[in-house]
């Protein structure tokens, strides 16, 4: 059954440490992609990657990174260096990065961070 | 950079009443407009999506949208709701440069 799986669910840690969520999909898209959703805000686009070994910035890329090392996985770190880190990530993949492909998404990661 | 905005933070209405959620967007060039809705304890899932011809579009569970190119708008509309179609709503574009922007998300309550 294809499809994103994002690990863990929920996910906490203290200020000052770094933390990695967890991004894989079978569905054999090119283009993946990491939001962070806030309540009233809509989702903001982390960074996004068309093709293995390339990623780019998004809206809110400050405090983030990501890597790119294989096709199914797209794993986000969030550092120390991001102010507000607590809320909801979620990973979406596309079948390529063009105009009319949709995102398909995962269940989300919820991170705390105290 | 592109930009969207939606109307509606919060919307109730009971069973069997009209819907229509608005979305307009902001792009100076060529966008692919999509409406993505979140039920409660589910991921994320297209809903449907405009991206050329007809500018009425018909998705999943009765919902359509009218992408109005000189308005720079997308809006959603369904005749009658059902207390199913609950729901968190997004608009989204995405342009030639593989970016997806969304809007904030309409909250939409059906009362029974």
């Amino acid at each position: 059954d294809g499809g994103i799986t994002q690990s863990p669910k929920y996910l906490f840690r203290k200020e000052g440490q770094n933390v990695t969520l967890s991004c894989e999909q079978n569905l054999n898209h090119d283009a993946m992609y990491w939001y962070r959703q806030d309540p009233g805000q809509g989702l903001r686009l982390i960074y996004y990657s068309q093709i293995v070994n390339d990623f780019q910035k998004g809206d809110i890329a400050e405090g983030y990174s990501v890597s790119r090392e294989k096709k199914e996985s797209f794993p986000l770190t969030v550092t120390s260096a991001q102010k507000n880190p607590t809320a909801f990530y979620l990973c979406a993949s596309s079948p390529f990065s063009t105009l009319d492909s949709p995102l398909h998404f995962g269940n989300g990661t919820r991170l705390t961070v105290t | 950079a592109q930009s969207v905005s939606q109307h509606n933070h919060h919307v109730i209405l009971s069973e069997a009443a009209s819907l229509e959620l608005g979305c307009n967007y902001s792009y100076g060039g060529t966008v692919n407009l999509f409406w993505y809705v979140q039920y409660p304890g589910q991921h994320l899932q297209l809903l449907l999506k405009y991206f050329s011809g007809d500018p009425l579009v018909k998705g999943i569970k009765g919902f359509e949208a009218e992408f109005i190119k000189s308005k720079f708008s997308f809006n959603l509309r369904k005749p009658s709701v059902q207390w199913s179609d609950t729901a968190e709503y997004f608009c989204a574009v995405k342009t030639n440069a593989g970016k997806s922007t969304f809007g904030d998300g309409t909250t939409l309550t059906v009362k029974p």
